[in-house]
């Protein structure tokens, strides 16, 4: 079974463009989560997504952006980068809400740097 | 205060030593609370659920657990130079998952 697959895996962007990143889930999975790792904050939670609809939103602002197909498959973005996004993004998937279920697969992360 | 708070370490302990990892949290509605494993340059990964107060045991890890202390710690006994990684507390606050910042350990053969 293959698990949660992202790409790409490292970009470098310039402040002031915009990047999009892609997340497939586990197959079967309905929920979507992405998350921002950084050395300072830890794992911060930016959204999660299950049946197309955006669930839970973290507390970043309206840069980030997010999305999910009828295929469960998932993409965020972000807009007008700026020096502090860099980070790695972590996406990971779930059966079902993590609300009622708490475990996350977790895919290899998207490393964005931003010059 | 964060939502979930854990000694960022890093924590170090030789090999068949308990290890200890310690982590609160600031909502005391909280039912749901996780432990994930990092290692290095790898992507999370759960290692241990914990729902009730008291303990709870799965091989060498045992996670314990006092919501009237909002406290949650993780015991790694016989540490193992495998056990090196980055572990991260979760809590589930308001249907979300929070994390803690990790603590990192290393087990010294």
């Amino acid at each position: 079974k293959a698990g949660v697959t992202q790409t790409p895996r490292y970009l470098i962007k310039t402040r002031g463009q915009q990047v999009t990143l892609s997340c497939s889930p586990i197959s079967g999975h309905r929920s979507v989560s992405w998350y921002q790792q950084t050395p300072g904050q830890g794992l911060q939670f930016l959204f999660e997504y299950f049946s197309e609809t955006q669930r839970n939103k973290g507390n970043f602002p309206g840069r980030f952006s997010g999305r999910q197909f009828s295929n469960s498959r998932s993409e965020m973005n972000v807009s007008t980068l700026e020096l502090g996004d860099s980070a790695l993004y972590l996406c990971a998937s779930s059966p079902v809400q993590v609300a009622n279920t708490g475990e996350l697969f977790f895919g290899e992360g998207s490393r964005l740097t931003v010059l | 205060q964060k939502e979930v708070e854990q000694n960022s370490g890093p924590l170090s302990v030789p090999e068949g030593a308990i290890a200890s990892l310690n982590c609160t949290y600031s909502d005391r509605g909280s039912q749901s609370f996780f432990w994930y494993r990092q290692y290095s340059g790898k992507s999370p990964e759960l290692i241990m659920s914990i729902y009730s107060n008291g303990d709870k045991e799965d091989g060498r890890f045992t996670a314990q657990l006092n919501k009237a202390s909002q406290y949650v710690s993780l015991l790694i006994r016989d540490s193992q130079p495998s056990d090196s990684a980055t572990y991260l507390c979760a809590v589930m606050i308001r249907n979300d998952m929070r994390f803690g910042a990790g603590t990192r350990l290393t087990v010294k053969p």
